[in-house]
């Protein structure tokens, strides 16, 4: 198993629809993160989990909405996106929020596409 | 607020040579961690090399070394005997090293392609 796993790979749909991504990581790690990829932007923060607490929500809209029922598992709660939100999100982990030494660890990404 | 700028959108190689990607960052930290991530087409990005702030020595790992001039705020990476595996995105990334030092702050990227 790859260490940081990412479902769906690639996503469409409409404004109106509901839809989850998912994550889960395999190496133990207590902190996982979800970032979105658009092009020719740097990567952008979006939540940070720590022990299965939220400790960063970096002025995300509320269309979207995180859970972190435990620590090898993150999802990303997707409801009326806009156009704009089209993006690949990239779910990422790393040991732990404290002494980090800046190492994520990320998964393959899960394009989106919003018609 | 820091910043990391990555002046090149694209860059190509022949196999075999040397190619240097540039980075420059800005803040007013002392303390703090740089890093080169690298993303292969449709797949995970992986970090390939880290630096702290307070060490002179460039680091290096196999083919990739840095070239990091804390003063310029300059931090290139350079990658030797280019190989075909090595096409991919490259991401310079700046974290503060005290507080909240989760935060990695990244350029746009630099897409490398090297060609045979």
């Amino acid at each position: 198993e790859t260490g940081v796993t990412q479902t769906p790979r690639h996503l469409v749909m409409g404004m109106t629809n509901k839809k989850s991504l998912k994550c889960e990581q395999h190496l133990g790690h207590n902190a996982m993160y979800w970032y979105k990829q658009s092009a020719k932007k740097p990567l952008e923060l979006m939540f940070v989990y720590s022990l299965e607490e939220r400790v960063e929500n970096n002025s995300v809209p509320s269309r979207f909405s995180p859970e972190c029922p435990n620590s090898s598992h993150l999802f990303l709660h997707l409801h009326t996106l806009q156009p704009e939100d089209s993006a690949l999100y990239l779910c990422a982990s790393s040991q732990a929020l404290a002494a980090n030494t800046g190492e994520l660890f990320f998964g393959e990404g899960s394009r989106l596409t919003v018609l | 607020a820091q910043t990391v700028t990555q002046s090149q959108p694209e860059m190509s190689v022949q196999e075999a040579e040397t190619v240097t990607l540039s980075c420059t960052y800005d803040t007013s930290e002392n303390n703090y961690y740089l890093f080169w991530y690298k993303q292969p087409p449709s797949r995970q990005m992986i970090l390939v090399i880290r630096q702290e702030a307070y060490k002179q020595q460039n680091a290096t790992e196999n083919r990739f070394s840095v070239n990091f001039q804390k003063a310029a705020k300059s931090f290139s990476l350079k990658i030797s005997d280019s190989q075909l595996g090595d096409t991919a995105m490259y991401f310079c990334a700046f974290m503060y090293s005290g507080g909240s030092n989760y935060k990695l702050t990244f350029g746009k990227g630099t897409l490398l392609t090297v060609n045979p």
